[in-house]
């Protein structure tokens, strides 16, 4: 089984910071992952697919790079509406899938 | 646009059977550009996947689940629905229904906006 570990599991930050969260596979997955964002009491929400392919109607600020084995998703400007838990997933063995662990960020 | 409402008991007992449908509306189940799965969060926790169908009845399911789990389709009414038996309370979950592109890496584009599950006497 293809495990996903995210770093960090929790961060603070500033509206206006540049923010940068890491996923890790145990195995190489190409570019099969995606990144999803879920705010309290709602469903995850698509962000980048494919590793770094922005999904329609998602802000610029958020951008998704990696291959292989390390990922990371950045948002280039945070904002207030920003503030939320972010999960990757590998799509490798699709439609099997796995998810991380969950990276919360918090308003500092 | 897409919708997906989850529909299904929200108190289930130790030992019984689980059972969620999820309505496909604003579009067909029939699509051959799509998967349609079931994706669970427990309490504070993170995602887990459950398991996915094809709309011609071909299922996959999570390993750790899959003795317990049957995920079934109904073209007709276009809905597809979940079954999970004996249940214990590790499985008090919020359960969404979820779309998934057919290629691989395109992840879940569309999701339902969940159903509360407690599994309690």
């Amino acid at each position: 089984d293809i495990q996903l570990t995210q770093s960090p599991s929790f961060l603070s930050a500033s509206v206006g910071d540049r923010v940068t969260i890491t996923c890790r596979a145990s195995q190489g997955i190409s570019s099969y992952l995606a990144w999803y964002q879920q705010k309290p009491g709602k469903a995850p929400k698509l962000l980048i697919y494919a590793a770094s392919t922005l999904q329609s109607g998602v802000p610029s600020r958020f951008s998704g790079s990696g291959s292989g084995t390390e990922f990371t998703l950045t948002i280039s400007s945070l904002q207030p509406e920003d503030f939320a838990t972010y999960y990757c997933q590998q799509l490798n063995s699709y439609p099997l899938f796995t998810f991380g662990p969950g990276t919360k960020v918090d308003i500092k | 646009q897409l919708q997906l409402q989850e529909s299904g008991p929200g108190l289930v007992k130790p030992s019984e059977t689980l059972s969620l449908t999820c309505t496909v509306s604003g579009g067909s189940i029939s699509s051959s550009s799509y998967y349609w799965g079931w994706i669970r969060q427990p309490p504070g926790k993170g995602l887990e996947w459950i398991g996915s169908i094809y709309y011609s009845g071909s299922t996959y399911y999570n390993p750790s689940l899959k003795s317990r789990v049957t995920i079934s389709v109904d073209t007709s009414k276009n809905q597809f629905s979940l079954k999970l038996s004996s249940v214990t309370a590790a499985d008090t979950a919020v359960y969404y229904c979820a779309r998934l592109g057919i290629a691989i890496g395109l992840g879940v584009d569309v999701w339902g906006k969940g159903t509360t599950v407690t599994v309690s006497s």
